[in-house]
């Protein structure tokens, strides 16, 4: 059955380094999402993506985020320069188009950022 | 105001009980689905379940039964005869029609602790 892949699955990094974590979707996907969880708190929305572009933002996205499908297959959250409250589990999501807006997304198994 | 209140924060049972985790939900939509996620320690989202707004049809699945009550807006989800395998972080989500990139809504999860 088809997953969404994260890499790394762990990242340790510096407080004002900047940091790329990765995604592949579900192939035929056209909708991308990027969340965050707070070691003990509840899933964020972060950030969704379509056609291109950012289609829909939280407050958490800030200017040192920022999201790119590079090419056909990879979905990207880069943080600019992070800071301690970044760290965090990242969690992709991909959904397709059969099902219009109520169709599943699909999560990756999260890539875990601590930030020293 | 929260979209989702998962008001358990943490349940501990012992191994056989039964244990029913308590979502309600918040939404003006009149077409939205309601999921269920585990997440065991390891940290991915495991999806459960989904059921739309007009189904209100009580599903089980082996151990696992839900019941969805628009009346109420609530979608409790109950394990039968729970074992020690159960004990992982469950959190119910909401997606909402109205808005076509239906980011998710999540609860802040309730912790289920099954003690041998």
């Amino acid at each position: 059955e088809p997953e969404v892949t994260q890499t790394p699955s762990h990242q340790v990094t510096q407080m004002g380094q900047e940091v790329i974590l990765r995604c592949v979707p579900i192939s035929n996907h056209l909708y991308f999402y990027w969340y965050r969880q707070i070691l003990g708190q509840k899933v964020e929305f972060l950030v969704s993506f379509y056609n291109n572009e950012i289609s829909e933002k939280s407050e958490i996205f800030d200017d040192q985020f920022s999201v790119e499908r590079p090419d056909g297959s990879n979905f990207t959250l880069k943080i600019r320069s992070t800071k301690l409250e970044d760290s965090a589990m990242y969690f992709c999501a991909s959904r397709g188009l059969a099902g219009g807006p109520l169709e599943t997304q699909y999560f990756g198994p999260g890539t875990r950022l601590l930030v020293l | 105001a929260q979209k989702v209140t998962q008001a358990q924060t943490e349940i501990s049972v012992v191994e056989k009980e039964d244990v029913t985790l308590d979502c309600v939900y918040e939404t003006r939509d009149t077409t939205y689905y309601l999921f269920w996620y585990k997440q065991p320690p390891s940290g991915e989202l495991v999806f459960l379940i989904r059921r739309n707004s007009f189904d209100e049809q009580n599903e089980i699945s082996g151990r696992y039964s839900w019941n969805f009550q628009k009346s109420t807006s609530s979608f409790n989800f109950t394990i039968t005869a729970s074992q020690v395998v159960d004990s992982a972080v469950y959190f119910c989500a909401l997606s909402e029609a109205q808005y076509n990139f239906n980011k998710f809504y999540f609860g802040s999860g309730t912790k289920l602790n099954v003690k041998p």
